[in-house]
């Protein structure tokens, strides 16, 4: 069975434009979480989609949205990029609602 | 609030030692789950095991070993013979029981960085 994909794997953006990332979960999974990974504040949690649906969200600004479709792969995106955004964002999928498989990662680098 | 301390940010070992990776965490739920997680260069997060809170029973997994004590908040991972193939950043996470808003969030430590030296 595929894991879970993240489209694209690096990613060079400017500051004030916009990017979307994209993931695709194991084949039967339904509920999508997303994480920041950067240095100094270490695997921070963005939200979870379930059924297309936004279950739960983290302590991130209005910038940072997401959503999920009926095939339950999931984009998320963050308008207005800062320097600070420059991380590792992982996704992650689960079938059971308490273990997490994650993605490789999108390594986005703001300039 | 939920949070997961990893004392050790780096330990650095010769191939063939046991190491063990300290992992201690705070919650005010009486239902939990904990996980290790890997992640090596490539950057990926693998799960290694899951225990919710009210097995306390200590697991092991051919060299990989969890020690469970509920007494204390604390979730510790043994490596056996350590290989330079275990060279990794190690986290453990926390969850709450599934439900209300701690749908699909792990609460993670810092990380432990293990290098295992030839």
């Amino acid at each position: 069975k595929a894991g879970v994909t993240q489209t694209p794997r690096y990613l060079i953006k400017t500051r004030g434009q916009q990017v979307t990332l994209s993931c695709s979960p194991i084949s039967g999974h339904r509920s999508v979480s997303w994480y920041q990974q950067t240095p100094g504040q270490g695997l921070q949690f963005l939200f979870e989609y379930f059924s297309e649906t936004q279950r739960n969200k983290g302590n991130f600004p209005g910038r940072f949205s997401g959503r999920q479709f009926s095939n339950s792969r999931s984009e998320m995106n963050v308008s207005t990029l800062e320097l600070g955004d420059s991380a590792l964002y992982l996704c992650a999928s689960s079938l059971t609602l308490v273990e997490q498989f994650f993605g490789p990662g999108t390594r986005l680098t703001v300039l | 609030a939920q949070k997961v301390t990893q004392a050790q940010t780096e330990i650095s070992v010769v191939e063939k030692e046991d190491v063990t990776l300290d992992c201690v965490y705070e919650t005010r739920d009486t239902t939990y789950y904990l996980f290790w997680y890997k992640q090596p260069p490539s950057g990926e997060l693998v799960f290694l095991i899951r225990r919710n809170s009210f097995d306390e029973q200590n697991e092991i997994s051919g060299r990989y070993s969890w020690n469970f004590q509920k007494s204390t908040s604390s979730f510790n991972f043994t490596i056996t013979a350590s290989q330079v193939v275990d060279s990794a950043v190690y986290f453990c996470a926390l969850s709450r029981d599934a439900g209300g808003t701690s749908y699909g969030k792990l609460t993670f430590g810092q990380g432990t960085i293990l290098t295992v030296h030839p």
